[in-house]
């Protein structure tokens, strides 16, 4: 079965500032594992996700994660925080066999200050 | 854009009454789901729809959750006999294919609240 983990329902950053959101897995096997980010109002939008290769995985909006197998973590940072981040991220995992549904965390909601 | 629409945003309701939530995934994509967020709780799967069918579901998808397909637009969840535990926020989401490289869209949600 997988889960995620996410530390911190709530950060605050102030603009130009490092953002670094806090994802942790389980999983029985090495999971594909995703970003996902929700504007006020709109849907869950992909920032990014890793499937196998590379474990530094480059998003959109300036935004990257890297997979750590043996921490089992896939944190979401950005160098620079813009007014425009703010937002709520969700991480996610499925599993690379089997069903393609995704088991989610609880969010993180981003504010960032001016 | 093409993106995924739900309505109502805001759907309330008293308790043991039917539900119909609404959905219009992407016009290309065969595989269709519905999550839901209970306030302050992790985002969890219901169900996932391929081909006039569900493909998966799980144990929150009891006999009180229904999906259809109504048309060729269309896709919705009803929920027979609300209770107050039912309230929560509801996505639904659609993807060109189940493999790894087809990402999930979702909806903006509408929120439930069961009174």
């Amino acid at each position: 079965a997988q889960s995620v983990t996410q530390l911190g329902s709530h950060v605050s950053v102030s603009e130009g500032a490092l953002v670094l959101l806090r994802c942790n897995y389980s999983s029985s096997v090495p999971p594909y594992l995703f970003w996902y980010v929700q504007y006020p109002n709109q849907g869950l939008q992909l920032l990014l996700k890793y499937t196998t290769g590379a474990t530094l995985v480059k998003g959109i909006n300036g935004f990257e994660a890297e997979f750590k197998k043996s921490e089992t973590s896939f944190h979401l940072t950005k160098p620079s925080a813009h007014m425009s981040d703010a937002a709520e991220y969700f991480c996610a995992v499925r599993s690379p066999t089997g069903a393609n549904n995704l088991f989610f965390g609880t969010g993180t909601r981003l504010t960032v200050i001016p | 854009e093409p993106e995924v629409t739900q309505t109502p945003s805001h759907q309330v309701t008293q308790m043991g009454q039917e539900v119909i939530l609404r959905c219009v995934p992407i016009s290309n994509h065969l595989y269709f789901y519905w999550y839901r967020q209970i306030l302050g709780q992790k985002v969890e799967f219901l169900v996932s729809f391929y081909n006039n069918e569900i493909s998966e579901k799980s144990e929150i998808f009891d006999d009180q959750f229904s999906v259809e397909r109504p048309d060729g637009s269309n896709f919705t969840l009803k929920i027979r006999s609300t209770k107050l535990e039912d309230s929560a926020m509801y996505f639904c989401a659609s993807s060109l294919g189940a493999g790894i490289t087809d990402t999930q869209y979702f909806g903006p949600g509408t929120r439930l609240t069961v009174l």
